[in-house]
C-alpha cells in the first residue's frame, strides 16, 4: 500500500499479557517513530528510529515497553506484562528522512482489561 | 521541552461559516516548525499546514490559514467556509528545526453544524 500500515486496528488484552503492535512504513522511508495518545490527549513520542543508527528511546515510558526495527523496514512495539495504563492509542508515522514531514498511520487502539 | 496548548477543547461552527482554533507555544529557540495536524474518527493524523518560523508570511492551504505571530508565541488555524468533512479533532504540533520529535497540543474538537 502507499500509505502506513499498522496492525492489529484494535487489540483487547488482559492485564499482565504482554502485547506486540506492528508498523509498516511506507517504502523507502527511512525514519520510524510510535506515538502514544492517551484518551483525549495528545500524541506522546515513544522512540524514533534512523536508518541503522541507534534509536531514540528516550520516551519509552517504562522498561515494560520496548521497539524493534530491522533496516528500513517494519518495526514492532512490544509492551511486556500490561497496565490499565498502557490503554492507548499507538499510531506511527514514518518520513523520508529525519526533518520531513511525518505520515501517520490510523493507529493500534490498545485496550486492557 | 517544548509546551504546546491549546485552550479550546472544543469547538462547534455553522457549515459555511469561519472557526479559528488556538495554539500557543513555549520555545526559547528561533528556528522551528509549527503544524495543524487533523485526527478524524478513523485516527489517522492528517497534516492540514505548516508553517516555518523563518518566513514571517503566514501559510495557506485552500480554506485553512493560519496567524502566526512569533513574538507572541501563537499560532492559530482559521477554517473558511466550513464544510461537513472538517468534523475533527485539530492538533497543533512543535518541532525544532534540529530535532525530529514532534511535541502536540491537547487537541480540539471541531463540530460542524449543518
Amino acid at each position: 500500500g502507499a500509505g502506513v500500515s499498522q496492525s492489529p486496528s484494535n487489540k483487547v488484552t488482559e492485564k499482565g499479557k504482554d502485547v506486540e503492535l506492528r508498523c509498516d512504513p511506507i517504502s523507502g522511508h527511512t525514519a520510524l517513530y510510535w506515538y502514544r495518545q492517551r484518551l483525549g490527549q495528545g500524541l506522546e513520542f515513544l522512540i524514533y528510529f534512523q536508518g541503522n543508527s541507534a534509536p531514540d528511546k528516550s520516551g519509552l515510558p517504562s522498561d515494560r515497553f520496548s521497539a524493534e526495527r530491522t533496516g528500513e523496514s517494519v518495526s514492532t512495539l512490544t509492551i511486556q506484562r500490561t497496565q490499565q495504563e498502557d490503554s492507548a492509542v499507538y499510531l506511527c508515522a514514518s518520513s523520508l528522512y529525519w526533518g520531513q514531514p511525518q505520515h501517520f498511520g490510523d493507529g493500534t487502539r490498545l485496550s486492557i482489561l | 521541552a517544548q509546551t504546546v496548548t491549546q485552550s479550546q477543547p472544543e469547538m462547534s461552527v455553522q457549515e459555511a461559516e469561519t472557526v479559528t482554533l488556538s495554539c500557543t507555544y513555549d520555545t526559547s529557540e528561533s528556528d522551528y516548525y509549527l503544524f495543524w495536524y487533523k485526527q478524524p474518527p478513523s485516527r489517522q493524523m492528517i497534516l492540514v499546514i505548516r508553517q516555518e518560523a523563518y518566513k514571517q508570511q503566514n501559510a495557506t492551504e485552500n480554506r485553512f490559514s493560519v496567524n502566526f505571530q512569533k513574538a507572541a508565541k501563537s499560532f492559530s488555524l482559521k477554517i473558511s467556509d466550513s464544510q461537513l468533512g472538517d468534523a475533527a479533532m485539530y492538533f497543533c504540533a512543535y518541532r525544532s528545526a534540529d530535532d525530529y520529535k514532534l511535541s502536540f497540543g491537547a487537541g480540539t474538537t471541531v463540530t460542524v453544524r449543518a
